[in-house]
């Protein structure tokens, strides 16, 4: 089955810096990579995700980028803010059982 | 408004003592899911549902069932509930395939067994 591992598990930056989390995954047939962001107390909810005929996708100050030979992709974050202080998940799978990675908090320090 | 509904929000209960959190959803969403969160383990999957009827294990479905009589509701049961099974609960939905759409989460249930 799909093995989902995401590092770093905590990551601290001071407002303004970048931020980086990579996700690795196993299963070469996966074709949909998304990230989601988790406020304190809150849901998941989507951020950004992209397919796997595209390499890069940007939204503002985010951004994915995949690399399908080495089964990787990444959420990248510019010129954090304190409200990007959340815990953020990939996920792999493709059919029903979707894999989480085990998430990455992130602290934005002020 | 599109949304994923999880009741209760909060729930304490005894051990043994059988309990349902229900999970509905106005989307029309073909599939739905269950997951549990837990401190440095990430986001579980429990069961999951591609359609009516059709159910299918996660990675922990130990200890606990669901059913799909209709298209919006999931319920997830706990006939026998155990301590090991207080956690963070996330109901979730989208159209299929799941891996690539969208996952609409409800807002969770915070289930404790004493």
């Amino acid at each position: 089955g799909e093995n989902v591992e995401q590092h770093p598990s905590t990551l601290s930056v001071q407002e303004g810096d970048s931020a980086v989390i990579k996700c690795t995954y196993s299963d070469s047939a996966s074709n949909y990579f998304p990230w989601y962001k988790q406020e304190l107390g809150k849901r998941p909810q989507l951020i950004i995700d992209i397919r796997s005929n595209v390499g890069e996708k940007k939204d503002q100050r985010i951004a994915v980028t995949l690399n399908k030979t080495a089964k990787h992709f990444s959420l990248h974050i510019t010129e954090t803010q304190p409200e990007d202080s959340a815990v953020y998940f990939c996920f792999g799978g493709s059919q029903g059982n979707l894999i989480f990675g085990k998430g990455t908090k992130l602290s934005v320090k002020p | 408004e599109a949304q994923v509904t999880q009741n209760p929000r909060y729930l304490i209960t005894v051990t043994g003592k059988k309990l349902t959190v229900t999970c509905s959803q106005n989307m029309n969403h073909e599939y739905m899911s269950w997951y549990r969160q837990d401190p440095g383990l990430g986001l579980r999957q429990i069961y999951y549902s591609m359609n009516v009827e059709v159910t299918d294990k996660g990675d922990v479905p130990e200890g606990y069932k669901v059913s799909r009589k209709e298209k919006r509701n999931f319920p997830l049961i706990l006939e026998s509930p155990s301590p090991n099974q207080t956690s963070l609960y996330f109901c979730a939905s989208s159209s299929l395939p799941p891996g690539g759409h969208t996952l609409h989460f409800g807002n969770g249930t915070r289930l404790t067994v004493t």
